[in-house]
Order: structure tokens, then sequence, then C-alpha cells
């Protein structure tokens, strides 16, 4: 069974840092790219970020990018999403999610999510 | 960038037919994906590759992409399908998520 547990979230100042974890389990983790989503309170899905297997290609929505650092540790089975420099419009809840390819592209989806962590940021 | 507009509310009485609409430019020439998500839960993938649902998804799903709309269609709605529904593409090396939907069944 696939299994994808996020972790990290919290509270946090305008202009701090935080990296959230999502732990992957009931899959062979390499074979796949990894996705960060998340969802403002009240607001609907937005994709953060991406990152292949094997070569670890990155693509970041324009929104984060040069602020937050996708990642991941195959030996672990985790995906890390670094932020720095956070703001008020970064608060949200933040998914993992598995892309059912190797690399992202036209034919990708997202067959599975995690629970989410909660992210706030504010002073 | 690329954007993907979908109606914000559509109501369906039960047992009737829902049809959800997601319009972006030359849409028909990408794979479009669709995801429910119901109050507190994560998003649940319920179309892929613009008509396939997964194992598990109930038939009364359906999907269809054409031009510049693609469709997600739920036949025979029941009350449990009362969710946010998003559909999904990839455009220039990105995802892009529709606005969003809520499906209420009434």
């Amino acid at each position: 069974e696939v299994q994808l547990l996020e972790s990290g979230g919290g509270f946090v100042q305008p202009g701090g840092s935080l990296r959230l974890s999502c732990a992957a389990s009931g899959f062979t983790f390499s074979s796949y790219a990894m996705n960060w989503v998340r969802q403002a309170p009240g607001k609907g899905l937005e994709w953060v970020s991406s990152i292949s297997g094997r070569d670890d290609s990155t693509y970041y929505a324009d929104s984060v990018k040069g602020r937050f650092t996708i990642s991941r540790d195959d030996s672990k089975n985790t995906l890390y999403l670094q932020m720095n420099s956070l703001r008020a419009e970064d608060t949200a809840v933040y998914y993992c999610a598995q892309d059912i390819l190797l690399r992202p592209g036209g034919n990708s989806f997202f067959d599975y999510w995690g629970q989410g962590t909660l992210v706030t940021v504010s002073s | 960038s690329y954007e993907l507009t979908q109606p914000p509310s559509v109501s369906v009485p039960p047992g009737q037919t829902a049809s959800i609409t997601c319009s972006g430019d030359k849409l028909g020439d990408k794979y479009v994906s669709w995801y429910q998500q119901r109050p507190g839960q994560s998003p649940v993938l319920v179309i892929y590759q613009d008509t396939k649902r997964p194992s598990g998804i109930p038939e009364r799903f359906s999907g269809s992409n054409s031009g510049n709309t693609a469709t997600l269609t739920i036949t025979g709605t029941q009350a449990l399908d009362e969710a946010d529904y998003y559909c999904q593409a990839w455009d220039s090396s990105l995802f892009v998520f529709g606005t969003g939907t809520k499906v209420t069944v009434l």
C-alpha cells in the first residue's frame, strides 16, 4: 500500500524558513517523480514543485522560484521542500503527491497524495 | 502563463448528470486529469489522460477533452459525490490546476 506522510509544517514569521519532509513507502520511490502541491485556506489547489526520479531534474512554479528548493533522498525514501523567505501568501496546507512517471510531463498525473501539513506564515 | 478555468459551482439533483467543464487554450492537445476533494480530505484522482478511470473509481465518472474544453461527467450523481473537483494539465514544463468547481447534490 502506497503511503505518503508529510511533516515539518508549523508557524513561522515572514522572512523565515521551514523544511517539509514527505516519507514514502509501498513503492519503489526512486522510480517516480514526486511533487508538492499546496492549498491556501479556503482556496484551490496550486502546484508548487516537482522533481524527477533518477536525474533529479527540478521544476518550480513562478510563485516560489528562487525561494523554495525541492530535493529527494532515495536512500531514505523521502522528499523534501526547503522553503526560504516565506511570505504570508505561502500559508497553506502542503501536500506531497506521487507522479505516475519517472519524469514529469504531458502524460503525468498524481496517483497518490499525502494527508498534508499546514504551514502558517504570520507575524 | 497557462490558465485553466472552471465554473465555481455546479448543482445537480440526486440521480441526475453533472457536467464540469475545464477551459484552456488548445486544451484538447494536452492530457487532462481530474481530482475530487471532499471537505477536509486530500485530493483523489478520478480521471487521468482525459478519459481513463483509476481502479476503484465508479463507472459513473467519465471524461472527455476536445478543442479548448475538457469535461468531467458524473452520471447518476450520488450524495457522496458532493465535493470540489479540479482539472490539471501540463504546459511549458509546469503543472497547472484549474480554478476548481464545487459540486452540490441537492
